[in-house]
């Protein structure tokens, strides 16, 4: 079955440090790939996606994140975070045809310490 | 341009009662999704319309969900008799291409009590 995981419900991290927020996912063959950030009272916005190519993608805000073929995973990074980075992070993977539907993770909600 | 819209931004009613949830997509987006978000979960998928057609509608929970796209502009959600279990957040996205990137809504936090 195709699934998504974000081994990370929670993550906390200083103001200045680095992020890396894990993404694995099940599929078929190879999927589109997104990361998606919901801050507070806001809907999703959508930080990066992997169509083909190049396998590290720059997104904005600055973050960037690496299609893994052979670990299924999708990682998105972060060199130094911001405090205004607190938000939900949501790894998603589409279907480049057939049925467009989106499968989410359960989100990483990470919270930046001042 | 105008991103994805939705109304209300938060609804709260009694179980058994009918719901109306609204989404405008982006002007010239063709496809247009419903997601809901129940607390907790993940973010699941409830149907895909291209235009004003039900392209996939393989993750409406049960019949008492409606979902219409009349002219193939905005589309509405109903929810019709509200149960306990609805509660949760609806997410609406459009896209222009059905394989391109989806833009989401503020999304619709429903609450059944």
């Amino acid at each position: 079955a195709q699934s998504v995981t974000q081994p990370d419900i929670h993550i906390t991290v200083s103001e200045g440090a680095s992020l890396e927020l894990r993404c694995n996912y099940s599929y078929g063959a190879t999927p589109y790939l997104f990361w998606y950030v919901q801050s507070p009272g806001q809907g999703l916005q959508l930080l990066l996606k992997y169509f083909s190519g190049d396998t590290l993608v720059q997104g904005i805000k600055g973050f960037e994140a690496e299609f893994k073929r052979s670990q299924s995973s999708f990682n998105l990074r972060k060199p130094s975070v911001h405090w205004s980075d607190a938000a939900e992070y949501f790894c998603a993977v589409g279907a480049p045809s057939g049925t467009y539907k989106y499968i989410f993770g359960t989100g990483t909600r990470l919270k930046v310490l001042a | 341009e105008a991103g994805v819209t939705q109304f209300p931004s938060h609804s709260v009613i009694e179980k058994g009662q009918t719901v109306t949830l609204r989404c405008d997509p982006i002007s010239g987006h063709d496809n247009l999704y419903w997601y809901r978000r129940v607390m907790g979960k993940e973010i699941k998928f409830l149907l895909h319309f291209v235009k004003e057609s039900k392209q996939d509608e393989s993750g409406m929970p049960n019949n008492r969900f409606l979902a219409e796209r009349t002219g193939g502009t905005y589309s509405t959600l109903k929810v019709q008799p509200a149960e306990l279990e609805d509660s949760g957040v609806y997410f609406c996205a459009s896209s222009r291409l059905s394989w391109g990137e989806q833009y989401f809504g503020p999304g619709t936090r429903l609450t059944v009590t």
